[in-house]
């Protein structure tokens, strides 16, 4: 099925140690964006990318590195994970042109730092 | 600066009754709204979205919401509500132009009583 899968979908972590959540898009989406989600927060942006080999941070990038080594794949790093980064972590994707109701959400990864 | 306020966490409205959920938005151009839903475990499915034209839109599963420019608000309504509409609503605004990226509202828990 077309659309946004992300791995894992859930995980618990030992404070300390690292992880990468992977989001794939089969829809050839330029624009690809990672959120977390808090509860009463909402959701918030950790990084975007427009496009292959290009990232740039959003509202709440610290603690966090990405990487778009090929279009369709966008990688979330935790180099040391925190207590603070147990949270629900969303990716999206986007093709340019479509303005922003082309966003396509994956399911999420629930993350747990104890 | 962007922004978006959803004034209400948790709403409970009885099977059958009408809704009203309230957003209300700051943003330094013109504003593109948004309102998805997310049921328990999921992501997030678009209800609908404004661009510009009539101000009144019509979603899915029943759902309208106004623009109100001089009012900064996007207010989500539904004449009746079904149990199966328990769910939290967000309200997003993003831009046209640049990464797109979306600005989420912190989100209205819905109850249905039957």
């Amino acid at each position: 099925n077309a659309g946004v899968t992300q791995t894992p979908k859930f995980r618990v972590l030992k404070t300390g140690q690292s992880m990468t959540l992977l989001c794939a898009q089969d829809m050839n989406h330029e624009y690809m964006y990672w959120y977390r989600q808090d509860p009463g927060m909402g959701l918030r942006l950790i990084h975007y990318s427009v496009g292959e080999g290009t990232t740039a941070k959003g509202e709440v990038p610290d603690g966090y590195n990405v990487s778009r080594l090929k279009k369709q794949n966008f990688l979330l790093g935790l180099e040391s994970a925190a207590p603070s980064q147990t949270s629900v972590y969303f990716c999206a994707s986007m093709r340019p042109g479509q303005g922003v109701y082309g966003y396509t959400f994956g399911s999420g990864t629930r993350l747990t730092v104890v | 600066a962007q922004s978006v306020t959803q004034p209400d966490i948790h709403i409970t409205v009885s099977e059958g009754a009408s809704l009203e959920l309230r957003c209300n938005y700051s943003y330094g151009a013109t504003p593109y709204l948004f309102w998805y839903v997310q049921s328990p475990g999921q992501g997030l499915q678009l209800l609908l979205k404004y661009f510009s034209g009539d101000t009144l839109v019509q979603g899915i599963k029943g759902f309208e919401a106004e623009f109100k420019r001089s009012q900064s608000s996007f207010n989500l309504r539904k004449p009746s509500v079904h149990w199966s509409d328990a769910a939290e609503y967000f309200c997003a605004v993003g831009a046209a132009t640049g990464a797109n990226n979306l600005f989420f509202g912190t989100g209205t828990r819905l109850t249905v009583i039957p």
